[in-house]
Protein backbone atom coordinates (compact mmCIF):
# COMPACT_ATOMS: atom_id res chain seq x y z
CA UNK A 1 0.00 0.00 0.00
CA UNK A 2 1.52 3.48 -1.03
CA UNK A 3 1.67 5.95 1.62
CA UNK A 4 1.60 9.55 0.69
CA UNK A 5 2.09 11.88 3.17
CA UNK A 6 1.61 16.11 3.61
CA UNK A 7 2.43 18.03 6.23
CA UNK A 8 1.31 20.52 7.82
CA UNK A 9 -2.00 18.67 8.22
CA UNK A 10 -3.34 23.02 8.19
CA UNK A 11 -1.72 26.00 8.38
CA UNK A 12 -2.77 29.48 9.58
CA UNK A 13 -0.41 32.59 8.26
CA UNK A 14 -1.07 36.12 7.42
CA UNK A 15 -0.89 38.27 4.09
CA UNK A 16 2.86 38.71 3.26
CA UNK A 17 3.71 35.69 5.15
CA UNK A 18 5.85 32.98 2.62
CA UNK A 19 5.29 29.26 3.47
CA UNK A 20 6.02 26.06 2.57
CA UNK A 21 4.44 22.21 2.98
CA UNK A 22 5.80 19.12 2.43
CA UNK A 23 4.34 16.15 0.58
CA UNK A 24 6.59 12.76 1.46
CA UNK A 25 5.96 9.69 -0.83
CA UNK A 26 7.67 6.03 -1.22
CA UNK A 27 11.07 6.76 -3.07
CA UNK A 28 11.39 3.42 -5.33
CA UNK A 29 9.84 3.22 -8.45
CA UNK A 30 9.29 6.93 -8.59
CA UNK A 31 7.11 7.83 -11.60
CA UNK A 32 5.86 11.13 -11.13
CA UNK A 33 4.10 13.93 -8.42
CA UNK A 34 1.19 15.76 -9.04
CA UNK A 35 0.46 18.56 -7.15
CA UNK A 36 -3.45 20.56 -6.96
CA UNK A 37 -5.00 23.66 -5.15
CA UNK A 38 -8.40 22.94 -3.97
CA UNK A 39 -10.50 25.90 -3.28
CA UNK A 40 -13.62 25.64 -1.30
CA UNK A 41 -16.99 24.85 -3.93
CA UNK A 42 -14.66 24.50 -6.72
CA UNK A 43 -12.92 21.91 -8.81
CA UNK A 44 -9.34 20.96 -7.85
CA UNK A 45 -6.96 22.70 -10.49
CA UNK A 46 -3.73 21.25 -10.95
CA UNK A 47 -0.73 23.00 -10.21
CA UNK A 48 2.76 21.28 -10.92
CA UNK A 49 3.53 17.45 -12.82
CA UNK A 50 6.83 16.97 -11.62
CA UNK A 51 8.88 13.64 -12.93
CA UNK A 52 12.26 14.28 -12.93
CA UNK A 53 15.01 14.23 -9.48
CA UNK A 54 15.86 17.72 -9.05
CA UNK A 55 12.74 19.08 -10.46
CA UNK A 56 12.00 23.59 -10.01
CA UNK A 57 8.59 24.59 -11.07
CA UNK A 58 7.28 27.99 -11.14
CA UNK A 59 3.73 29.43 -11.50
CA UNK A 60 3.83 32.48 -10.22
CA UNK A 61 4.07 32.62 -6.62
CA UNK A 62 4.30 29.63 -5.72
CA UNK A 63 7.11 26.95 -6.59
CA UNK A 64 7.66 23.45 -6.20
CA UNK A 65 10.55 20.87 -5.28
CA UNK A 66 11.15 16.97 -6.07
CA UNK A 67 13.68 15.22 -4.16
CA UNK A 68 12.66 11.67 -5.27
CA UNK A 69 16.26 9.73 -3.81
CA UNK A 70 15.04 10.82 -0.10
CA UNK A 71 10.66 10.99 -1.28
CA UNK A 72 9.75 14.33 -1.14
CA UNK A 73 8.59 17.52 -2.77
CA UNK A 74 8.15 21.06 -1.22
CA UNK A 75 5.43 23.04 -2.39
CA UNK A 76 6.53 26.95 -1.70
CA UNK A 77 4.14 29.55 -1.78
CA UNK A 78 6.19 33.21 -1.51
CA UNK A 79 4.26 36.42 -0.61
CA UNK A 80 0.46 34.79 0.52
CA UNK A 81 -2.70 36.30 -0.12
CA UNK A 82 -6.10 35.71 1.18
CA UNK A 83 -6.92 34.19 -2.43
CA UNK A 84 -4.27 31.24 -2.04
CA UNK A 85 -6.34 30.01 0.48
CA UNK A 86 -6.78 26.40 -0.09
CA UNK A 87 -6.38 22.91 0.26
CA UNK A 88 -3.19 21.78 -1.47
CA UNK A 89 -2.97 18.05 -2.42
CA UNK A 90 0.22 16.24 -3.56
CA UNK A 91 -0.36 13.16 -5.74
CA UNK A 92 2.17 9.94 -6.43
CA UNK A 93 2.43 7.64 -9.17
CA UNK A 94 4.88 4.34 -9.32
CA UNK A 95 5.90 2.68 -12.04
CA UNK A 96 3.50 3.60 -15.72
CA UNK A 97 0.19 3.51 -13.73
CA UNK A 98 -1.97 6.33 -13.99
CA UNK A 99 -3.60 5.61 -10.89
CA UNK A 100 -2.94 8.28 -8.89
CA UNK A 101 -2.81 7.82 -4.55
CA UNK A 102 -3.26 10.97 -2.98
CA UNK A 103 -2.33 12.38 0.26
CA UNK A 104 -5.17 14.35 2.69
CA UNK A 105 -3.80 17.75 1.89
CA UNK A 106 -2.61 20.61 3.49
CA UNK A 107 -5.23 23.56 4.35
CA UNK A 108 -3.79 27.29 3.86
CA UNK A 109 -5.54 29.78 5.30
CA UNK A 110 -4.64 33.29 4.77
CA UNK A 111 -5.67 36.24 6.85
CA UNK A 112 -5.21 39.71 6.48
CA UNK B 1 -14.64 25.85 -23.19
CA UNK B 2 -16.72 24.54 -19.97
CA UNK B 3 -14.02 21.90 -18.62
CA UNK B 4 -15.35 19.28 -16.65
CA UNK B 5 -18.42 18.94 -16.01
CA UNK B 6 -20.52 16.50 -13.54
CA UNK B 7 -24.17 15.71 -12.63
CA UNK B 8 -26.20 15.92 -10.22
CA UNK B 9 -24.14 17.79 -7.73
CA UNK B 10 -25.46 16.48 -5.16
CA UNK B 11 -27.83 13.07 -4.54
CA UNK B 12 -29.62 11.88 -1.72
CA UNK B 13 -29.80 7.96 -1.45
CA UNK B 14 -31.09 4.93 0.87
CA UNK B 15 -29.35 2.00 1.71
CA UNK B 16 -29.51 -0.53 -0.86
CA UNK B 17 -30.25 2.00 -4.08
CA UNK B 18 -28.39 2.23 -7.03
CA UNK B 19 -27.09 5.30 -8.25
CA UNK B 20 -25.94 6.77 -11.22
CA UNK B 21 -22.93 9.40 -11.71
CA UNK B 22 -22.38 11.40 -14.71
CA UNK B 23 -18.42 13.51 -16.09
CA UNK B 24 -18.21 14.85 -19.60
CA UNK B 25 -14.81 15.63 -20.09
CA UNK B 26 -12.92 18.86 -20.90
CA UNK B 27 -13.50 19.42 -24.68
CA UNK B 28 -10.16 16.96 -26.71
CA UNK B 29 -9.97 14.88 -23.96
CA UNK B 30 -10.61 11.47 -24.37
CA UNK B 31 -9.63 9.99 -20.89
CA UNK B 32 -11.73 9.57 -18.09
CA UNK B 33 -11.07 9.13 -14.08
CA UNK B 34 -13.48 8.56 -11.49
CA UNK B 35 -12.12 9.08 -7.85
CA UNK B 36 -13.65 9.11 -4.08
CA UNK B 37 -13.33 11.52 -1.55
CA UNK B 38 -14.33 10.48 1.61
CA UNK B 39 -14.63 13.07 4.55
CA UNK B 40 -11.31 13.74 5.81
CA UNK B 41 -9.27 11.66 3.61
CA UNK B 42 -7.41 12.42 0.31
CA UNK B 43 -8.85 11.15 -3.20
CA UNK B 44 -8.98 7.57 -3.36
CA UNK B 45 -9.05 5.89 -7.11
CA UNK B 46 -12.14 4.16 -8.43
CA UNK B 47 -10.85 3.50 -12.09
CA UNK B 48 -10.09 4.82 -15.62
CA UNK B 49 -11.83 4.60 -18.67
CA UNK B 50 -9.57 4.73 -21.97
CA UNK B 51 -11.14 4.10 -25.80
CA UNK B 52 -14.70 2.64 -23.78
CA UNK B 53 -12.72 0.01 -21.77
CA UNK B 54 -11.80 0.32 -18.39
CA UNK B 55 -7.77 0.71 -18.35
CA UNK B 56 -6.72 0.48 -14.82
CA UNK B 57 -9.11 0.19 -11.45
CA UNK B 58 -8.81 0.93 -7.55
CA UNK B 59 -9.48 -1.28 -4.66
CA UNK B 60 -13.02 -0.47 -4.94
CA UNK B 61 -15.83 -3.47 -5.37
CA UNK B 62 -17.28 -4.81 -8.13
CA UNK B 63 -20.15 -2.69 -6.47
CA UNK B 64 -18.70 0.60 -8.58
CA UNK B 65 -18.74 -0.06 -12.11
CA UNK B 66 -18.75 2.46 -14.81
CA UNK B 67 -18.74 3.30 -18.62
CA UNK B 68 -17.89 5.76 -21.40
CA UNK B 69 -19.22 6.52 -24.61
CA UNK B 70 -18.30 6.96 -27.48
CA UNK B 71 -18.06 10.98 -27.13
CA UNK B 72 -15.73 10.24 -24.01
CA UNK B 73 -18.71 11.17 -21.04
CA UNK B 74 -18.19 8.14 -18.60
CA UNK B 75 -20.88 7.27 -15.78
CA UNK B 76 -20.20 5.96 -12.64
CA UNK B 77 -22.88 2.91 -10.94
CA UNK B 78 -22.89 1.97 -7.35
CA UNK B 79 -25.24 -0.61 -6.80
CA UNK B 80 -26.86 -2.31 -3.14
CA UNK B 81 -25.47 1.73 -1.61
CA UNK B 82 -23.63 1.61 1.82
CA UNK B 83 -23.50 4.25 4.55
CA UNK B 84 -19.74 4.28 3.80
CA UNK B 85 -20.45 5.21 0.21
CA UNK B 86 -21.66 9.03 1.47
CA UNK B 87 -18.40 10.42 0.38
CA UNK B 88 -17.47 13.30 -2.67
CA UNK B 89 -17.19 11.83 -6.18
CA UNK B 90 -14.97 13.09 -8.71
CA UNK B 91 -14.20 13.16 -12.26
CA UNK B 92 -10.97 13.87 -13.95
CA UNK B 93 -9.91 13.36 -17.79
CA UNK B 94 -6.82 13.97 -19.39
CA UNK B 95 -5.32 13.51 -22.72
CA UNK B 96 -4.50 9.84 -23.83
CA UNK B 97 -2.50 7.92 -20.54
CA UNK B 98 0.73 8.95 -20.53
CA UNK B 99 1.95 6.95 -18.08
CA UNK B 100 0.40 9.39 -15.05
CA UNK B 101 2.28 12.21 -16.51
CA UNK B 102 -0.57 13.31 -18.09
CA UNK B 103 -2.45 16.62 -16.28
CA UNK B 104 -5.72 15.57 -15.23
CA UNK B 105 -8.56 18.06 -14.85
CA UNK B 106 -11.14 17.89 -12.33
CA UNK B 107 -14.60 18.50 -12.16
CA UNK B 108 -16.39 19.83 -9.76
CA UNK B 109 -17.50 16.83 -7.89
CA UNK B 110 -20.48 14.81 -6.92
CA UNK B 111 -21.44 14.57 -3.38
CA UNK B 112 -23.35 11.52 -2.45
CA UNK B 113 -25.18 11.37 1.28
CA UNK B 114 -26.35 7.53 1.33
CA UNK B 115 -29.40 7.57 4.53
Amino acid sequence: ILNVEQSPQSLHVQEGDSTNFTCSFPSSNFYALHWYRWETAKSPEALFVMTLNGDEKKKGRISATLNTKEGYSYLYIKGSQPEDSATYLCAFLTGTASKLTFGTGTRLQVTL
Amino acid sequence: DAGVTQSPTHLIKTRGQQVTLRCSPKSGHDTVSWYQQALGQGPQFIFQYYEEEERQRGNFPDRFSGHQFPNYSSELNVNALLLGDSALYLCASSLAPAGGRETQYFGPGTRLLVL
